[in-house]
């Protein structure tokens, strides 16, 4: 496997609420992109962090956000759930080369009811 | 028009066939280039990165035309264990910064025994 982790597995939400996603990197990457993968499609960027600053976003509102964390695990937060916000939610780490494999974790599937 | 695109499938084959998939990118100045395999309801998994000289491992190659933007895999002798869905990857394609992986939508395969 991997190392990188993810929780929770599972969410379900309804519009409008909040939540806080988690990723914890494989062990010495310092680079932690998210994605977002609708049914049938394949991921979409959402935004990347390198060394706790957000380092390239992709075409997502600002009701989406990040942090990273001094031990390079990271965060996504989403505000004011749409139905459309329903997806598996992955996280890859690196070491932030720009050519360098990024290592995915298992995800998280959201259902927003 | 998608920055990768690919042949959605599905790809239905005998075990033992040799199976080709193919893929387009759109912006000329991506710097490297993955396939990825995806099981269901899984994360995605390197395969492989696919250079210019073209690349081998085992049954799979992958060959990359930039002057085409095309990038193709060959799988060789196929077993039932390869059914996934393909993702072709292009790293630093979309404005997103060099570091955003590109996903493709992914070719689903099916190998029947």
């Amino acid at each position: 496997e991997t190392g990188v982790t993810q929780s929770p597995t599972h969410l379900i939400k309804t519009r409008g609420q909040q939540v806080t996603l988690r990723c914890s990197s494989q062990s010495g990457h310092n680079t932690v992109s998210w994605y977002q993968q609708a049914l049938g499609q394949g991921p979409q960027f959402i935004f990347q962090y390198y060394r706790e600053e957000e380092n390239g976003r992709g075409n997502f509102p600002p009701r989406f956000s990040g942090l990273q964390f001094p031990n390079y695990s990271s965060e996504l937060n989403v505000n004011a759930l749409e139905l459309d916000d329903s997806a598996l939610y992955l996280c890859a780490s690196s070491l932030g080369q720009p050519q360098e494999t990024q290592y995915f974790g298992p995800g998280t599937r959201l259902l927003v009811l | 028009r998608k920055e990768v695109e690919q042949d959605p499938g599905p790809f239905n084959v005998p075990e033992g066939a040799t199976v080709a998939f193919n893929c387009t990118y759109s912006n000329s100045a991506s710097q490297s280039f993955f396939w990825y395999r995806q099981d269901c309801r899984k994360e995605p998994k390197l395969l492989m990165s696919v250079y210019s000289s073209g690349n081998e491992d085992g049954r799979f190659t992958a060959q990359l035309n930039r002057a085409s933007q095309y990038i193709s895999l060959l799988i060789r002798d196929s077993k039932l264990s390869d059914s996934a869905t393909y993702l072709c990857v292009v790293n630093g394609a979309g404005g997103t910064g060099r570091r955003a992986l590109t996903f493709g939508s992914g070719t689903r395969l099916q190998v029947q025994p």
